[in-house]
Formats: C-alpha cells, sequence, structure tokens
C-alpha cells in the first residue's frame, strides 16, 4: 500500500490554464504539506494543513489554493498557470508531534509550455 | 525562521570507501528533530537517519550515522562503504513541533566505481 500517493505523476500544460494535483496519504497523520522543489533541486514549504489550520507561504502567488475535501486528501489547485510554475510538486505527510518524520508522495513534475 | 545549510553542493567517493555530508542550521529551540533524506533519481524522497536534539548519542542507520553536536548546530552524515546505490542528492532537514519541516539546499553524491 502506497503510504502516500499523489496524481498524476507528469503534467504537461499550456499557460494559462488551470490544473489540480491531487494527493491523499493513508498513514492516518493529522498534517499534509506541499513543497516545491525548482530545477535547482532546492525544497521550498508552500503551504501546510491540518484539520485547524493552513498555513500559506507568503511567498507562494494566490493562484496556488489547498484543498482539503477530507484529513487524508490535500489537493492542490492551480489557475492560470504560468511557465515560473514548471517544478516538481511534492506531497507530503506528518504527525504533529515530535516523533516524527515526513512521509513523501512520488513527486509531480509539472511543465508549462 | 530556521535556516539549514549546506554548504557542499556536490562531492564524490569511490565505491567502498567512506563520505561525510555537511550540514549546519539555525535555531533558538532546544528540543528538535533532524533528518536525512535522500532523493535518487527516481525523484523519490526516503528517509536515511532521524536525530532527536536532546538525545546525545548519534544515529546509526547500517552504513549510516550522524555526527550531531548540538551546540555548534552541526549535524553531519557519514555513509561508510559507498554503494553505487547511494548515488542521489541528500537533503538536510529541521522540524520543530507545530511548523513544516524545513530542508537545506541539498548535495549532489556521486559514487564512482
Amino acid at each position: 500500500d502506497t503510504a502516500v500517493s499523489q496524481t498524476p505523476k507528469y503534467l504537461v500544460t499550456q499557460m494559462g490554464n488551470d490544473k489540480s494535483i491531487k494527493c491523499e496519504q493513508n498513514l492516518g497523520h493529522d498534517t499534509m504539506y506541499w513543497y516545491k522543489q525548482d530545477s535547482k533541486k532546492f525544497l521550498k514549504i508552500m503551504f501546510s494543513y491540518n484539520n485547524k489550520e493552513l498555513i500559506i507561504n507568503e511567498t507562494v502567488p494566490n493562484r496556488f489554493s489547498p484543498k482539503s475535501p477530507d484529513k487524508a486528501h490535500l489537493n492542490l489547485h492551480i489557475n492560470s498557470l504560468e511557465l515560473g510554475d514548471s517544478a516538481v510538486y511534492f506531497c507530503a505527510s506528518s504527525r504533529q508531534e515530535m516523533n516524527t518524520e515526513a512521509f513523501f508522495g512520488q513527486g509531480t513534475r509539472l511543465t508549462v509550455v | 525562521a530556521q535556516t539549514v545549510t549546506q554548504s557542499q553542493p556536490e562531492m564524490s567517493v569511490q565505491e567502498a570507501e567512506t563520505v561525510t555530508l555537511s550540514c549546519t542550521y539555525d535555531t533558538s529551540e532546544s528540543d528538535y528533530y533532524l533528518f536525512w533524506y535522500k532523493q535518487p533519481p527516481s525523484r523519490q524522497m526516503i528517509l536515511v537517519i532521524r536525530q532527536e536534539a536532546y538525545k546525545q548519542q548519534n544515529a546509526t542507520e547500517n552504513r549510516f550515522s550522524v555526527n550531531f553536536q548540538k551546540a555548534a548546530k552541526s549535524f553531519s552524515l557519514k555513509i561508510s562503504d559507498s554503494q553505487l546505490g547511494d548515488a542521489a542528492m541528500y537533503f538536510c532537514a529541521y522540524f520543530f513541533y507545530g511548523q513544516n519541516f524545513v530542508f537545506g539546499p541539498g548535495t549532489r553524491l556521486s559514487v564512482l566505481p
């Protein structure tokens, strides 16, 4: 069983389109995250979300929005895609406690053309 | 805000030899967690080793061990008997309760046959 799963694995789309990336975790974790990995491999937090609070990195454009239908899912919706949005997006989850670790999905490579 | 620094963008090691990857971090907290994650070409983020800051004993996992110097805020990873499969990006990460995982910029490790 895959602990954290993302779909799709690859996404190629045109500028201006709207797209979503889905993420599901079956670990019973209470916190989920979205990270962006740029071309230099740097991992930058975009959002973190638990059943109480959404924390948004202030540098993330408001074209990006997380949507959580329930505790096991945190989808990423992107409006009006731009060339600079091309990157690998990782979903992750963890327990919000000290004895924890982050479990990652396999990543979604988004290419905007 | 917490920051994590990895001063070695790239490292190489001969197969069967030992290599040490460096990591420093900045925090005002006393109880936190540190991690090393491995990202092979498959893109999957894999936990290599974890260290609790309140534990003085350095963590070990088979061929992987850390040198945790709390006062110096240093957390290096030693890989012994390097194998071709160890070739990957290695990310140092910091976690404190209630916050997200903060990653360093990564070190690309090459293993030479």
